[in-house]
């Protein structure tokens, strides 16, 4: 079983919709979790970082987390064409807290928006 | 600059030849890290710098593999007699410990391509 696992692409949505993301993780110890997108031949840029069971939302996107049943997802509302890249999911893999820590990725979903 | 920069951006090399890639980290960030992006193998880590802690080689993929921070600035990541399979997209992030969220940020990379 892979560390960090995300539902296969590519996803299609309409414009306008609603784009769900999904990412399970193996690592009971982890204590962050980020969402990072990336564009073709681009490096990842975060989008969004999450550390608490619950929703947290940033404009059009919304993170969640179950640390209960290790997954979080990303909710991407009135998705655009603009959104459309890969978006990756990693979780920080520390001990200690508050100390730096690698992180492990997903393989990616590739999100493609169309108008 | 701002942001974490890295040179080259692009390197072409021949099997077997040595290369050496550098990547300056944000001003002021204690910690710094290398992944590799290639087609197929996703986002994986190879090593982490934090302070004056001993580095997390837990990544690298062989010996031939190898880095170093000076100064608890600068890194240089240096792959000997490199091999076809080593052709991927290196990236570097660096990010401020000490403070719980830990986001990383990352650099442009250096795609290396070995003939």
């Amino acid at each position: 079983q892979k560390e960090v696992e995300q539902n296969s692409g590519p996803l299609s949505v309409p414009e306008g919709a609603i784009a769900s993301l999904n990412c399970t993780y193996s690592d009971r110890v982890s204590q962050s979790f980020f969402w990072y997108r990336q564009y073709s031949g681009k490096s990842p840029e975060l989008i969004m970082s999450i550390y608490s069971n619950g929703d947290k939302e940033d404009g059009r996107f919304t993170a969640q987390l179950n640390k209960a049943s290790q997954y979080v997802s990303l909710l991407i509302r009135d998705s655009q064409p603009s959104d459309s890249a890969t978006y990756l999911c990693a979780v920080r893999v520390a001990r200690i807290y508050n100390q730096g820590g690698k992180l492990i990725f997903g393989q990616g979903t590739e999100l493609s928006v169309k108008p | 600059g701002a942001g974490v920069s890295q040179s080259p951006s692009n390197k072409v090399t021949e099997k077997g030849k040595d290369v050496e890639l550098r990547c300056d980290p944000i001003s002021g960030h204690t910690a710094l890290y290398w992944y590799r992006q290639s087609l197929g193998q996703g986002l994986e880590f190879l090593i982490y710098f934090q302070g004056n802690s001993a580095p997390d080689k837990s990544g690298l993929p062989s010996d031939r593999f190898s880095a170093e921070r000076t100064g608890g600035s600068v890194s240089t990541l240096t792959i000997q007699r490199t091999q076809q399979e080593d052709s991927a997209v290196y990236l570097c992030a660096s990010s401020n410990t000490g403070i719980a969220k830990n986001i990383q940020y990352f650099g442009a990379g250096t795609r290396l391509s070995v003939l």
